[in-house]
C-alpha cells in the first residue's frame, strides 16, 4: 500500500545549527502533510503542516517545504536547542481516510 | 482547556488477563483513533471510530477490542489473546474523516504504556 518514509532514522545536531529533517511520500493524490514532534514518554505533538496547493511554509523558528514533483517533505528547524531533541513524525493525508504516518526521525542536539 | 486524556499513564498486566486503557476527548471530534507505538518504531493502528456506535479494525488489531458508546470515548481492552501487549499505546481523535482532516489532522493523547508482569 502507499506509504511515507524517511530517509534518516537519527539525525544528530549541534546546538544553534540549523536541523532539515526529510520524508519521501508516494502517494501522488495526497493533499494535506502534517509534521508532529513527539517527546520521550509523550504523545506526537502538531508542529506544522501545509496543503498541497503551497510549497513552503513557515512557523516559529520552522519550515516545511513540499516538492510535489519528487514527492518529497522536508522539514527545517532554525538554531536547533536541546529542548527540540524528540522524534519527528511526518504524516499524509493522502484524500482517503486516515493519516499515514512516517516511521520517525530521531533529533538528538548536541550542547 | 480541551484536550484527550488517556489514562493511567502506566499499566502493569498479569499474563492472561485482560486490561482496559481510557480514552476521553472533549474537543467534540468525531473520529478516534487506537495505536500501538514499540521502542525505536513507528505508529502502527489497531482500531478506529469514524462516528458513534460504529468502529473498524486497523492493521493490527487481533488480540484488541474497543467500544464507541458516546462520543467522547474510546477504551481499548487488551485481551489474552495478545501474546506480546508491551508497548507505548497513544489514543488520537481528528474533527472528522477523510477530507475533513484538513484542519490540523490528529490531537494525540499522552499515551499509556502498557507492560506485561
Amino acid at each position: 500500500g502507499e506509504s511515507v518514509g524517511l530517509h534518516l532514522p537519527t539525525l544528530s545536531v549541534q546546538e544553534g545549527d540549523n536541523s532539515i529533517i526529510n520524508c519521501a511520500y508516494s502517494n501522488s493524490a495526497s493533499d494535506y502533510f502534517i509534521w508532529y514532534k513527539q517527546e520521550s514518554g509523550k504523545g506526537p505533538q502538531f508542529i506544522i503542516d501545509i496543503r498541497s496547493n503551497m510549497d513552503k511554509r513557515q512557523g516559529q523558528r520552522v519550515t516545511v517545504l513540499l516538492n510535489k514533483t519528487v514527492k518529497h517533505l522536508s522539514l527545517q528547524i532554525a538554531a536547533t536547542q536541546p529542548g527540540d531533541s524528540a522524534v519527528y513524525f511526518c504524516a499524509e493525508n493522502n484524500a482517503g481516510n486516515m493519516l499515514t504516518f512516517g516511521g520517525g526521525t530521531r533529533l538528538m542536539v548536541k550542547p | 482547556d480541551g484536550g484527550i486524556t488517556q489514562s493511567p499513564k502506566y499499566l502493569f498486566r498479569k499474563e492472561g488477563q485482560n486490561v482496559t486503557l481510557s480514552c476521553e476527548q472533549n474537543l467534540n471530534h468525531d473520529a478516534m483513533y487506537w495505536y500501538r507505538q514499540d521502542p525505536g518504531q513507528g505508529l502502527r493502528l489497531i482500531y478506529y471510530s469514524q462516528i458513534v456506535n460504529d468502529f473498524q479494525k486497523g492493521d493490527i488489531a487481533e488480540g484488541y477490542s474497543v467500544s464507541r458508546e458516546k462520543k467522547e470515548s474510546f477504551p481499548l481492552t487488551v485481551t489474552s489473546a495478545q501474546k506480546n501487549p508491551t508497548a507505548f499505546y497513544l489514543c488520537a481523535s481528528s474533527i472528522g474523516f477523510g477530507a475533513l482532516l484538513g484542519n490540523y489532522g490528529y490531537t494525540f493523547g499522552s499515551g499509556t504504556r502498557l507492560t506485561v508482569v
